[in-house]
């Protein structure tokens, strides 16, 4: 079952920041909150996980909480390419918990 | 560099044939994972593999569904006696193997299987 809640969909104009949230409230200590997005008839694509730290990378920036049961994921100057699904996964760090468990993500539209 | 790929993109096959996907991940990755995506919900694991052995396999992958990965490279993922639920994009992924959060999956495009 999938341990975290995302909006159904979302809005965002073109090269404004897209912010998508994602709550976790029952994420234990030993688990990672990892994004991944799928744009329409694509394999989902990799952005980026993190644990208790804010983490930035070339596609986004990832904030969570202090007390780590919600995150946001940040584009920060969407385009249109954006536009996909948008999945918020938590996953244990112990060796042996290895399949993802994905939601029905956040359906991202980015408005031209 | 090249990502995972998979083999057909598209295959369409009628009630009760048999059909084989084939995966290759991204090379020198030790794991590779199958999961199935149907329409309008998130991909769901189906089984994956620690070099040749397969490790652990989802309650959905019925006896009908049988996977291999003989030389720890390339995977294939054969369906018996197809039906029309069995209609979805099957997706493989690979990782390195590593233990903790560096372990990530990288997804192949996908292989969608229509059975009339």
């Amino acid at each position: 079952d999938a341990k975290t809640t995302q909006p159904p969909s979302m809005d965002c104009a073109e090269g404004r920041a897209a912010n998508l949230p994602c709550n976790h409230s029952t994420i234990s200590g030993n688990e990672y909150v990892y994004w991944y997005r799928q744009i329409h008839s694509q394999g989902p694509q990799y952005i980026i996980h993190g644990l208790k730290n804010n983490e930035t990378n070339e596609m986004a920036s990832l904030i969570i909480t202090e007390d780590r049961k919600s995150s946001t994921l940040i584009l920060p100057h969407a385009t249109l390419r954006d536009t996909a699904v948008y999945y918020c996964i938590v996953r244990p760090r112990n060796f042996g918990n290895e399949k993802l468990t994905f939601g029905t993500g956040t359906r991202l539209t980015i408005i031209p | 560099d090249t990502g995972v790929s998979q083999d057909p993109r598209h295959k369409i096959t009628k009630r009760g044939q048999n059909v084989t996907f084939r995966c290759d991940p991204i090379s020198e990755h030790n794991r590779l994972y199958w999961y199935r995506q149907t329409l309008g919900q998130g991909p769901e694991f189906l089984t994956y593999f620690q070099n040749e052995a397969q490790l652990e396999k989802s309650r959905l992958l019925s006896d009908r569904f049988s996977a291999e990965r003989p030389k720890g490279s390339f995977s294939t993922l054969e369906i018996q006696r197809t039906e029309q639920g069995d209609s979805a994009m099957y997706l493989c992924a690979s990782s390195q193997g590593t233990s903790g959060s560096t372990d990530t999956q990288y997804f192949g495009p996908g292989t969608r299987l229509t059975v009339l």
